[in-house]
C-alpha cells in the first residue's frame, strides 16, 4: 500500500543543533515531494517542495531537503535550529497516477521541540 | 490572490447532534477541494475530495459526508455525531491541474469536540 513514513515522532534539540527529519515513502511511480510545517496554533504552511531537477531543494527559514530516489527518501535538514522552529513537521508525497490523477499522502508528522 | 476560509474555528457538539463545517475558496476557479482530519500522532487523513460541483470521492467510510453545492464551497456534514468524530478538521484546495506542482493550501482548521 502507498504510504509515507516519518520515523521520528518527537525530536528535542537545543538551539544551534543540527536537524534532520526522516521521510520515506512507498510508491514506485512518479512523485512530487513536500514538507509542511505547523507552528503552534497556526495552520499548515508549505515549507518546501520538490518537483523536478536538482534533488536538493531549499525552502524558507534555512530549511532544505534532499530527494534520494533510490532510497525513496526526502529528508528535511537545517544546519542550526532556533527556538522559533518549534513546530510539527509533515512530509507529504504526491503520487502521480497518470494524467491529472494523483493523491497527496501525508506522514504522521514529527514534533520538533527546540530548547532555548 | 487565493484565500481559503474555514469556520467555525472551534465547535463543541453533543453526541447524536448534526454537524456542518463550511469551507470556501476565493480567488480561483474550479479548484480541487479536500477535507482532512488531523489526529495527534496520526498525521493527516484524507476524508473526501472533490474535483467539481457535486463530485465527491470518499476515501474513508465513516459517519461523515461531504457536499459541494458551489464551485468554491465545500461542506463537511454528519447527521449524528459520535465521540470518535472528535478531531481537527482541515479543508484544503489545489489547482484543478497542478496539485502535484503547487501542493495543497490549507485552511486554519476546525477543532471539533464531541461530548
Amino acid at each position: 500500500a502507498q504510504s509515507v513514513s516519518q520515523h521520528n515522532h518527537h525530536v528535542i534539540l537545543s538551539e544551534a543543533a543540527s536537524l534532520e527529519l526522516g521521510c520515506n515513502y512507498s510508491y514506485g511511480g512518479t512523485v512530487n515531494l513536500f514538507w509542511y510545517v505547523q507552528y503552534p496554533g497556526q495552520h499548515l504552511q508549505l515549507l518546501l517542495k520538490y518537483f523536478s531537477g536538482d534533488p536538493l531543494v531549499k525552502g524558507i527559514k534555512g530549511f532544505e531537503a534532499e530527494f534520494i530516489k533510490s532510497k525513496f527518501s526526502f529528508n528535511l535538514r537545517k544546519p542550526s535550529v532556533q527556538w522559533s522552529d518549534t513546530a510539527e513537521y509533515f512530509c507529504a508525497v504526491y503520487m502521480n497516477y497518470g494524467g491529472s490523477q494523483g493523491n497527496l499522502i501525508f506522514g504522521k508528522g514529527t514534533k520538533l521541540s527546540v530548547k532555548p | 490572490s487565493q484565500t481559503i476560509h474555514q469556520w467555525p474555528a472551534t465547535l463543541v457538539q453533543p453526541v447524536g447532534s448534526p454537524l456542518s463545517l463550511e469551507c470556501t475558496v476565493e480567488g480561483t476557479s474550479n479548484p480541487n477541494l479536500y477535507w482532512y482530519r488531523q489526529a495527534a500522532g496520526r498525521g493527516l487523513q484524507l476524508l473526501f475530495y472533490s474535483v467539481g460541483i457535486g463530485q465527491i470521492s470518499s476515501e474513508v467510510p465513516q459517519n461523515l459526508s461531504a457536499s459541494r453545492p458551489q464551485d468554491r464551497q465545500f461542506i463537511l456534514s454528519s447527521k449524528k455525531l459520535l465521540l470518535s468524530d472528535s478531531g481537527f478538521y482541515l479543508c484544503a484546495w489545489s489547482p484543478y491541474t497542478g496539485g502535484n506542482v503547487y501542493g495543497y493550501t490549507f485552511g486554519s482548521g476546525t477543532r471539533l469536540t464531541v461530548v
